[in-house]
């Protein structure tokens, strides 16, 4: 079975370009997440899809983020634009229906992100 | 709100030697509390969980012990392997839709 898988790995772009991120979860997984981790900090939530719904955005920095997940399959977040406080390491994980209240995650490896 | 601190490392041991990081949380109501470890290229992954206060977690010769008094969840192994090298995050959850509190995560460097 293949495990949640992100794309680009890594991304170098100039203050104030778009970038966009994709997560593919475990397939059959109704529970999306995105965190991020900033050097040095610690790995910070930004937000929850259940299936294609939104069930928590409390830690989307700001308007300049924007996550979907048309159709409750894989998701993108795009940073529009990007500013040098955008970088760091965005992961993502999913989980079965019924696991959204166990703390237990599945990630990806995550991406990349380097704003210049 | 919810937080989890832990010592940031580098740590480095000798191939055998016993490790030691700890863990400290505050949080409301009852949390479940885990260590999660990312092997070099790889994604993060559960190491072990425990759900009650003294509850031991445990998996791959590590474990941890969930201590309400104390609020800790320190992880411990007796003898560690050079594969064992990686980054390890202590991290919590309340339950609900809550989201997953993390550390800073400890690098871990283990010598031949």
């Amino acid at each position: 079975e293949a495990g949640v898988t992100q794309f680009p790995s890594h991304s170098v772009i100039e203050k104030g370009q778009t970038v966009t991120l994709r997560c593919d979860p475990i397939s059959g997984h109704d529970n999306l997440y995105w965190y991020r981790r900033v050097m040095g900090k610690e790995i910070k939530f930004l937000l929850h899809f259940v299936k294609e719904s939104k069930q928590d955005e409390s830690g989307m920095p700001n308007n300049r983020f924007l996550a979907e997940r048309t159709g409750g399959t894989y998701s993108t977040l795009k940073v529009q634009p990007a500013e040098l406080e955008d970088s760091g390491v965005y992961f993502c994980a999913s989980s079965p229906r019924g696991y959204a209240n166990t703390g237990e995650l599945f990630f990806g490896e995550g991406s990349r992100l380097t704003v210049l | 709100g919810n937080s989890v601190t832990q010592m940031e490392g580098p740590v480095t041991l000798s191939e055998e030697a016993f490790l030691t990081i700890n863990c400290t949380y505050t949080a409301t109501g009852y949390p479940s509390l885990f260590w999660y470890v990312q092997y070099p290229g790889e994604g993060l992954q559960l190491l072990l969980k425990a759900t009650k206060a003294d509850d031991k977690g445990s998996n791959k010769g590590f474990e941890a012990t969930y201590r309400k008094e104390t609020t800790s969840f320190h992880l411990e192994k007796g003898s560690v392997q050079v594969s064992d090298s990686a980054v390890y995050f202590c991290a919590l959850n309340s339950g609900g839709y809550q989201k997953v509190t993390f550390g800073i995560g400890t690098k871990l460097q283990v010598i031949p």
